[in-house]
């Protein structure tokens, strides 16, 4: 009964290398979220999509790709991964008008680039 | 701007103390304002939330308080227990909606 589960739980590659990590949320929720969580804990917001369609995009490189097919996923593509990519990815969820209720995370995907 | 200011960004305290932790935001059409607790190695989870029409919330030894007129909100834990450690966000819904910004996080100790 996850409510947001995203894969994998880590990820260790290389540089140069290309990855994908999924999200699915099962609350019924229209807006998804990718955040980012430094070394320093900081968390910041990458991209936004409310029903399948993209909100925010946070000046993310565009090596990085989301997509959604449907509004319960949002999976996010990284080309040529380089070592500053390394960090911990949260995907959420919320509801309401501009997602203005509690957003729900999934447990983080540790991404390292060696 | 959009920032959220958090502060301190550590506290320490002992157990049965409070903790106080202060936030100010700058985008004054924010109307909305959870705070979340991330322990070691797992997701932030919501612990506490505040909208604008709204001066204080409380549950249990948790409450909230927003002065929208300065735009500052703050997190008071009361009777402090060592399973209160971690690290505390707080955030701000921009005005544009559909994204959260966070404060930078207050790690806190409650040491028994």
């Amino acid at each position: 009964d996850t409510a947001v589960s995203q894969t994998p739980k880590y990820l260790v590659t290389q540089m140069g290398n290309d990855k994908s990590i999924k999200c699915e949320q099962n609350l019924g929720h229209d807006t998804m979220y990718w955040y980012k969580q430094d070394s320093k804990k900081f968390l910041k917001i990458m991209f936004s999509y409310n029903n399948k369609e993209l909100i925010i995009n946070e000046t993310v490189p565009n090596r990085f790709s989301p997509k959604s097919p449907d509004k319960a996923h949002l999976n996010l593509h990284i080309n040529s991964l380089e070592l500053g990519d390394s960090a911990v990815y949260f995907c959420a969820s919320s509801q309401g008008v501009g997602g203005s209720t509690e957003a729900f995370f999934g447990q983080g995907t540790r991404l390292t680039v060696v | 701007g959009e920032n959220v200011e958090q502060h301190p960004s550590t506290l320490s305290v002992q157990e049965g103390d409070s903790a106080v932790i202060k936030c100010t935001y700058s985008d004054s059409a924010s109307n909305y304002f959870p705070w979340y607790k991330q322990e070691l190695g797992k997701r932030p989870q919501l612990i506490i939330d505040i909208r604008s029409n709204v001066g204080e919330k409380k549950d249990q030894r948790i409450a909230v308080t927003l002065n929208k007129t300065a735009k500052h909100f703050s997190l008071h834990i009361t009777e402090t227990q060592p399973e209160d450690s971690a690290v505390y966000f707080c955030a701000a819904l921009r005005g544009s909606g559909y994204a959260l910004n966070f404060g930078k996080g207050t790690s806190l100790l409650v040491t028994p």
